[in-house]
């Protein structure tokens, strides 16, 4: 069974730098057959996925319009986990933040599977 | 960026209600959806893939069907434990989007 530990701090400053990691157990940051993805919640914006990692005999990136140029999402092998960096929050960044697997599949695409139980991101001087 | 649309945004219904949801793409997703249940104070859970693959351990009760824009999500008879928020995505075409969700309320 996948399980995705989240960490990270509750409250940024506005124009700080936000750092969240999720540890995986029970699968690899390195499958070929996972993306490793944060996604965030608020009222406004309802589900909005961010970014992703995965590893296809290299590693790459994506990022949502929204967030690309703040956003960085990477892997650690040496920890099997994977961390988001966001640069020079605002108060609209603040949301609940979830880590999440995307599972291979050829009839489905890359639905999320496991998710992180979501950490509270309060952004306020 | 394909837009994912729900209706209706909010349902009430009784202990043993069927209840349908529908579920709008803009563009032709042909059966890459997905639909998740969300309860209060807990992350979206994963009921459905491929439009109509139900997730081992969910209730047969749960059923999905749709291709190209057009979806539904159907529970046959509720049970109290599926009073929860409903999304829909589409998990192929980059970036991923949701719908906007049905809140599903007893009544």
């Amino acid at each position: 069974q996948v399980q995705l530990q989240q960490s990270g701090p509750g409250l940024v400053k506005p124009s700080q730098t936000l750092s969240l990691t999720c540890v995986i157990s029970g699968d690899s940051v390195s499958s070929t057959s996972a993306t490793w993805n944060w996604i965030r919640q608020s009222p406004s914006r309802g589900l909005e996925w961010l970014g992703r990692t995965y590893y296809r005999s290299d590693w790459f990136s994506d990022y949502a319009v929204s967030v690309e140029g703040r956003l960085t999402v990477k892997a650690d092998t040496s920890t099997n986990q994977f961390s988001l960096l966001m640069t020079s929050v605002t108060p609209d960044d603040t949301a609940v933040y979830y880590c999440a697997r995307g599972a291979l599949n050829i009839r489905a695409g890359l639905p999320l599977d496991f998710w992180g139980r979501g950490t509270l991101v309060t952004v306020s001087s | 960026d394909i837009q994912m649309t729900q209706s209706p945004s909010s349902v009430s219904a009784s202990v043993g209600d069927r209840v349908t949801i529908t579920c709008r793409a803009s563009q032709n997703i042909y059966t890459w959806l997905a639909w998740y249940q969300q309860k209060p104070g807990t992350a979206p859970k994963l009921l459905i893939s491929a439009a109509s693959d139900l997730q081992s351990g969910v209730p047969s009760r749960f059923s999905g069907s749709g291709s190209g824009t057009d979806f539904t999500l159907t529970i046959s008879s509720l049970q109290p434990e599926d009073f929860a928020t409903y999304y829909c995505q589409q998990p192929n075409r980059f970036p991923y989007t949701f719908g906007q969700g049905t809140k599903l309320e007893i009544k």
